[in-house]
């Protein structure tokens, strides 16, 4: 059971948006922490996508972007394309735990 | 470019030790904290350890606390992780991670190696 909750899939069809919701506690995001989202494709190592929130590494397509309210945070994909079909993760930090922590991690199908 | 490269897998039968490395290029090592996360087959990440830039902080993941041990040289810009009293449930590939501001402890993990993979089987 991870601290941050994601749904373990989502889909939609190519050109289409889809939305991965990280939600948390008063702990870690309602906290005040940041969130960050990382893209893990098949076979490879996790790659950031998002920092500090809704901030885009450099390279980063801005049909990606995130946000945060509360103890959630979203990820939004716009116009999908085959190549975006991953695991993405969510990740803050708790102080409960005095630790960092990740999402369990939702699997995105390109239909 | 920035580069990070684990090494020191293997497999090793429980109860047992390894040392993995990540050796760092690119960029001015002793300026920022690490991270060790773990993969375990067909899970997800799983957040290991924590050191600063000077070594001066470290922080574990109570799942390895008192058997995984961090620490970095910077003079050689690497990063280790000491595991000891291995156990199954080690099992996972093991990825270092840069924090992604100078100085900043809790940050994005901004860049990552490859990952090295250890298997803790009689």
């Amino acid at each position: 059971q991870s601290v941050l909750t994601q749904p373990p899939s989502v889909s939609g069809a190519p050109g289409q948006r889809v939305t991965i919701s990280c939600t948390g506690s008063s702990s870690n995001i309602g906290a005040g922490y940041d969130v960050h989202w990382y893209q893990q494709l098949p076979g490879t190592a996790p790659k950031l996508l998002i920092y500090g929130n809704s901030n885009r590494p450099s390279g980063v397509p801005d049909r990606f972007s995130g946000s945060k309210s509360g103890t959630s945070a979203s990820l939004a994909i716009t116009g999908l394309q085959a190549e975006d079909e991953a695991e993405y993760y969510c990740q803050s930090y708790d102080s409960s735990l005095s630790g960092w922590v990740f999402g369990g991690g939702t699997k995105l199908t390109v239909l | 470019q920035v580069q990070l490269v684990e090494s020191g897998g293997g497999v090793v039968q429980p109860g047992g030790s390894l040392r993995l490395s990540c050796a760092a290029s690119g960029f001015t090592f002793s300026n920022y904290a690490m991270h060790w996360v773990r993969q375990a087959p067909g899970k997800g990440l799983e957040w290991v350890t924590f050191i600063r830039y000077d070594g001066s902080n470290k922080y574990y993941a109570d799942s390895v606390k008192g058997r995984l041990t961090i620490s970095r040289d910077n003079s050689k810009k690497t990063l280790y992780l000491q595991m000891n009293s291995l156990r199954p449930d080690d099992t996972a590939v093991y990825y270092c991670a840069k924090t992604g501001r100078v100085g900043a402890t809790k940050a994005s993990m901004d860049v990552w190696g490859k990952g090295t993979t250890v298997t803790v089987s009689s």
